[in-house]
């Protein structure tokens, strides 16, 4: 597609259950980044894959976040036992390449998360 | 630590009067990107700065990179209507971007 492409677009679960946010990035890029967007406030870094490399794992804020990525495609965010704290938009990102250089991050519309 | 500080967090202006958002870090910067987010919507990338005292324009809007590459500041002329949104600053972190907590500005017709 010609952007990023997150689904679903609204998640709305019980506290306690289990959510799978899902992330397809443009085409070629080999950089992919979650985010976490609370209600007025900044983007706070949670993953980022590039290409083969071990993801950066250091900003998932606990064991209950795992991501995962299929070669340089589709990543899913997985988030279990919900908490309300939990409840923000969830941001992905993708770039042409990682690294140094730092090129441009596209963003997806987000998945707007909301813990009852 | 590795955060980047801007201010104001909030600014109201008139249309027609300018705004200035400020970043600063407490260590050397490599680069530093700047985004847009409209409300409802999702960041999008505005600009990078990567030498020492850069300037760049994009037609009312003016980036600085400062000497000693600290701190970055963007500036608007002559605001719009559609210029509301949120305007975050981000650093280079080894790969990654850590966002300023960015600057929400409204513009009052």
């Amino acid at each position: 597609g010609a952007g990023v492409s997150q689904s679903p677009s609204n998640k709305v679960t019980e506290k306690g259950k289990d959510v799978e946010l899902r992330c397809d990035p443009i085409s070629g890029h080999t950089a992919l980044y979650w985010y976490r967007q609370r209600l007025g406030q900044g983007l706070e870094f949670l993953i980022y894959f590039q290409g083969n490399s071990a993801p950066d794992k250091s900003g998932l804020p606990s064991d209950r976040f795992s991501a995962e990525r299929t070669g340089e495609s589709v990543s899913t965010l997985t988030i279990q036992r919900t908490q309300q704290e939990d409840s923000a938009v969830y941001l992905c990102a993708s770039s042409l390449d990682g690294g140094a250089n730092n090129q441009p991050q596209h963003f997806g519309d987000g998945t707007r998360l909301s813990i009852l | 630590g590795q955060q980047v500080m801007q201010i104001p967090q909030y600014q109201h202006v008139q249309e027609g009067e300018d705004f200035t958002t400020y970043c600063n870090s407490s260590t050397t910067l490599s680069n530093i990107q700047w985004y847009k987010q409209r409300p409802g919507g999702h960041p999008v990338f505005l600009i990078q700065l990567v030498k020492s005292g850069e300037v760049k324009k994009q037609k009312r809007l003016t980036f600085q990179f400062g000497e000693a590459k600290k701190n970055s500041s963007l500036h608007i002329t002559a605001t719009q209507t559609t210029d509301v949104g949120t305007y975050f600053c981000a650093k280079g972190n080894t790969g990654k971007l850590i966002f300023g907590q960015g600057t929400t500005l409204q513009v009052k017709p």
